[in-house]
């Protein structure tokens, strides 16, 4: 139990364009969901945290307008990166938690790549 | 920002040994942590975890060390395997927060046959 999954697993976009990366809850339901980028050979960063039917809270540092996340369901959050540049490349991997369970369950990461 | 040119630090070790990550974390408020193991390309997988009011605890081949005094946190493998190798992060939770986990830098392991 306790999967979550992301799609798409990779994609290559041309700057300027946006791109939308679902995260799902397949067997439980997400209270609430995070986002987290990473770098090649650096650590995960936490971008955002969302709680269904309510605004996502985001890092310091992390644009809004930029990553826009929707979690509309408790079972589906969604992150849009618009008007990507080449500097937004990266790993972007979400994970999922339930009520009164500390652990939190990654999915597998979703590689986006922007010419 | 994204530093250039950053390597993750490098633990190798033989097939059959004992293996040990070290980890220090930032926050004396923090009351939860977890080693996950990271395989290239794949997201995270929860290797084992350990509340502030304990020490050690042991899994599978696993036993998490926490030393709240200074703030260090370790993972040990025993009799490592080929399968072990990856990139190994501790993470540490604050007390009373939504839950957000703030990850470490990481260290590579490789395991020679």
């Amino acid at each position: 139990g306790a999967v979550v999954s992301q799609h798409p697993s990779r994609v290559i976009c041309k700057s300027g364009t946006s791109v939308k990366i679902e995260c799902r809850s397949l067997d439980f339901q997400a209270t609430t969901m995070f986002w987290y980028r990473q770098f090649p050979k650096q650590s995960l960063m936490l971008m955002a945290t969302s709680n269904e039917g309510s605004k996502a809270t985001y890092e310091q540092g992390v644009e809004k307008d930029k990553f826009l996340i929707n979690h509309a369901s408790l079972t589906l959050s969604t992150l849009t990166v618009t008007s990507a540049h080449p500097e937004d490349s990266s790993f972007y991997i979400c994970s999922a938690s339930r009520a009164a369970v500390n652990e939190q369950f990654f999915g597998p990461g979703t590689r986006l790549t922007v010419l | 920002g994204e530093s250039v040119g950053l390597h993750l630090p490098t633990l190798s070790v033989q097939e059959g040994d004992n293996s040990i990550i070290n980890c220090a974390y930032s926050n004396s408020a923090s009351d939860y942590f977890i080693w996950y193991k990271q395989e290239s390309g794949k997201g995270p997988q929860f290797i084992i975890d350990i509340r502030s009011n304990m020490d050690k605890r042991q899994g599978q081949r696993v036993t998490v060390l926490l030393n709240k005094t200074v703030k260090h946190l370790s993972l040990q493998i025993a009799a490592t395997q080929p399968g072990d190798s990856a990139v190994y992060f501790c993470a540490e939770r604050g007390r009373g927060s939504q839950g957000n986990l703030i990850f470490g830098k990481g260290t590579k392991l490789s395991v020679k046959p």
